[in-house]
């Protein structure tokens, strides 16, 4: 019953290596997120995306793609892994009209 | 930086007493909204403020807002040993629905 989830919760690559991580929310919300968190807690908004359209693109390296196959699932594939992408990543969603934003668990990335 | 920042960084209490955090922000807005982490957690909504309030409560959560000084506060009361976890505040970049976070507050509370 899960309202946001996220899959892996860890991950741990080589540098190089092409990884994805998965969201799916079965809220029935249209619009859906993928954040970075790095060590400092620093949140930052990477993606959105509304009802399968790409919305917000912040200045984010190429390498990273969201794909979203339906409303209610983005994954973020990340090409060629480097150190600076170790991070947490957030996926969240939400309903226009509440505003508020519903998180997944986070996927802890580590790339060595 | 768009970021809003946060007062304190840090905050350690015992429980039963309040805790008051801080956030400041950078552009105007329609709401402002707070959100709790527990370690190793996802991020939980706790409250939304809209521009036309000054104060909202939610339980033993109390905020106020001041959008002529671009600032909010937080206030905890009685805190429990459970409250423990980092407190941010984000707001609607340019009232979309791009949200910019705070740089959070880590709330400590001993039993």
């Amino acid at each position: 019953d899960t309202a946001v989830s996220q899959t892996p919760k860890y991950l741990v690559t080589q540098m190089g290596n092409d990884k994805s991580i998965k969201c799916e929310q079965n809220l029935g919300h249209d619009t859906m997120y993928w954040y970075k968190q790095d060590s400092k807690k620093f949140l930052k908004i990477m993606f959105s995306y509304n009802n399968k359209e790409l919305i917000i693109n912040e200045t984010v390296p190429n390498r990273f793609s969201p794909k979203s196959p339906d409303k209610a699932h983005l994954n973020l594939h990340i090409n060629s892994l480097e150190l600076g992408d170790s991070a947490v990543y957030f996926c969240a969603s939400t309903k226009e009209e509440s505003l508020a934003q519903y998180f997944g668990p986070g996927t802890r990335l580590t790339v060595l | 930086s768009q970021q809003g920042e946060e007062d304190p960084q840090a905050l350690s209490i015992q429980e039963g007493e309040n805790a008051t955090m801080n956030c400041s922000y950078k552009t105007s807005i329609n709401n402002l909204q707070w959100y709790r982490q527990n370690s190793g957690r996802g991020l939980v909504h706790l409250i939304l403020i809209r521009s036309n309030e000054r104060e909202k409560h939610s339980g033993r959560l109390r905020v106020t807002l001041d959008t002529s000084k671009k600032s909010s506060s937080l206030l905890i009361t009685a805190s429990r040993a459970a409250d423990t976890a980092s407190y941010f505040c984000a707001t609607p970049y340019y009232n979309t629905d791009k949200l910019i976070f705070g740089t959070g507050t880590r709330l400590q509370v001993f039993p």
